[in-house]
Formats: C-alpha cells, sequence, structure tokens
C-alpha cells in the first residue's frame, strides 16, 4: 500500500532563516506530487505540483520553490522565511485521473 | 477563474441531528469532486464523484454530484460527536494534475 511521509512534523523558524521540508512516497511509482499551505481557519491554497522528476510547476509567487530531485521525493524550499509563511503545510499525491491522499503535514510557525 | 465555495462555513448541531454540507464549483474541464474531512491533521479522504446522479454512500456519510448545476452535496445523518471537523470539498480539473479546493466547513457536534 501507498504511504507518504513529511518531516518534521512541526517547526519554529525565525524570520529570514532558510526552510526545507521534506515529502516522500512509498508504494506508487511516478505520482503527481503536490505542496499545499493551510492557513489558520483558511482553505488549502495550493503552492506547486510536479508531474515528475525536475518538473515542477508554480501556482503562487512567493518566496518559497520546490524541488523533485527524485521520483517519489518533493522538498519545498525557502532561502529567507517570512512571518506570512507561517501555516500548516501539507504534501499530496496522486495518479493521473485519480483520489489525491495526503501526508500528515508540517506545522510551521516564523517568529 | 476556476473556484469552489462551500457552505456553510460553520455549523454546530446536537447529536443525532442529520447535517447537509454543501459544495458549488466552477472549474474548467470538470473531472472529479472529492471530499476530504480534517481534523487537527491532515485531510483524510471520505468520497470521489465522478457522475451526476449516482450517491456514494459510507455508513452514515453520503454523497450526491450534479453536474448540471456545479454542486455536491455530503449529508451526514445521526451525527456523533467524532463528526466534529472540518470538511473539504475539492475539485479536479484542467490537465488532471490540478485540486481546487473550498475553504472548507466546519462542524461542531455537542452532546
Amino acid at each position: 500500500s501507498q504511504t507518504i511521509h513529511q518531516w518534521p512534523a512541526t517547526l519554529v523558524q525565525p524570520v529570514g532563516s532558510p526552510l526545507s521540508l521534506e515529502c516522500t512516497v512509498e508504494g506508487t511509482s511516478n505520482p503527481n506530487l503536490y505542496w499545499y499551505r493551510q492557513a489558520a481557519g483558511r482553505g488549502l491554497q495550493l503552492l506547486f505540483y510536479s508531474v515528475g522528476i525536475g518538473q515542477i510547476s508554480s501556482e503562487v509567487p512567493q518566496n518559497l520553490s520546490a524541488s523533485r530531485p527524485q521520483d517519489r521525493q518533493f522538498i519545498l524550499s525557502s532561502k529567507k522565511l517570512l512571518l506570512s509563511d507561517s501555516g500548516f503545510y501539507l504534501c499530496a499525491w496522486s495518479v493521473f485521473l485519480g483520489t489525491q491522499y495526503f501526508g500528515p503535514g508540517t506545522r510551521l510557525l516564523v517568529l | 477563474e476556476d473556484k469552489v465555495v462551500q457552505s456553510p462555513l460553520s455549523l454546530v448541531v446536537h447529536e443525532g441531528d442529520t447535517v447537509t454540507l454543501n459544495c458549488s464549483y466552477e472549474v474548467t474541464n470538470f473531472r472529479s469532486l472529492l471530499w476530504y474531512k480534517q481534523e487537527k491533521k491532515a485531510p483524510t479522504f471520505l468520497f470521489m464523484l465522478t457522475s451526476s446522479g449516482i450517491e456514494k454512500k459510507s455508513g452514515r456519510l453520503s454523497s450526491i454530484l450534479d453536474k448540471k448545476e456545479l454542486f455536491s452535496i455530503l449529508n451526514i445523518t445521526a451525527t456523533q460527536t467524532g463528526d466534529s471537523a472540518v470538511y473539504l470539498c475539492a475539485v479536479e480539473g484542467d490537465t488532471g494534475n490540478q485540486f481546487y479546493f473550498g475553504t472548507g466547513t466546519s462542524l461542531t457536534v455537542i452532546p
């Protein structure tokens, strides 16, 4: 069966510091991968999605970036965090025209 | 612009009540509509709907899609306190790689 991992579970970072969140998927090949952010009391905002290694589509211009160095690995990064980057970051996977499944999420607090 | 709108935003009911959650959408090249339940963690998948008029059912939860009127409803009968959560609606559209989320309906079931 397929599983999706995210780490860390919780992160507290100072403003201006770098960020790296990692997501890995097991039990499937060539999945579509997604990064979402959910601010408190708000819906899911799609940040990036990837249909293959090295292929990244950005939905919202901001100071975040994503990379997919391996088929089942998706990384969300920032060089300098802003206060507004605080939120709940969710990684998800799907296969083409299939259901989307979410990882456990990372709670990021930027102070 | 593609969008998904959920209503109500928030709902408080007593145990045993029946609730109906609404999701309307305007998404280019609709492919499927998904319902998720989110407690204090990542969303968990409930239903995927692709065809109009066919009810999906799981225990006390059921959902149906109307592709002509562009909406879906999620019904929960005989609600329990464990049903308290945010219920998210998402629509898959366009290339089959993008999912558009509503802001969710927060359901609180009180004993």
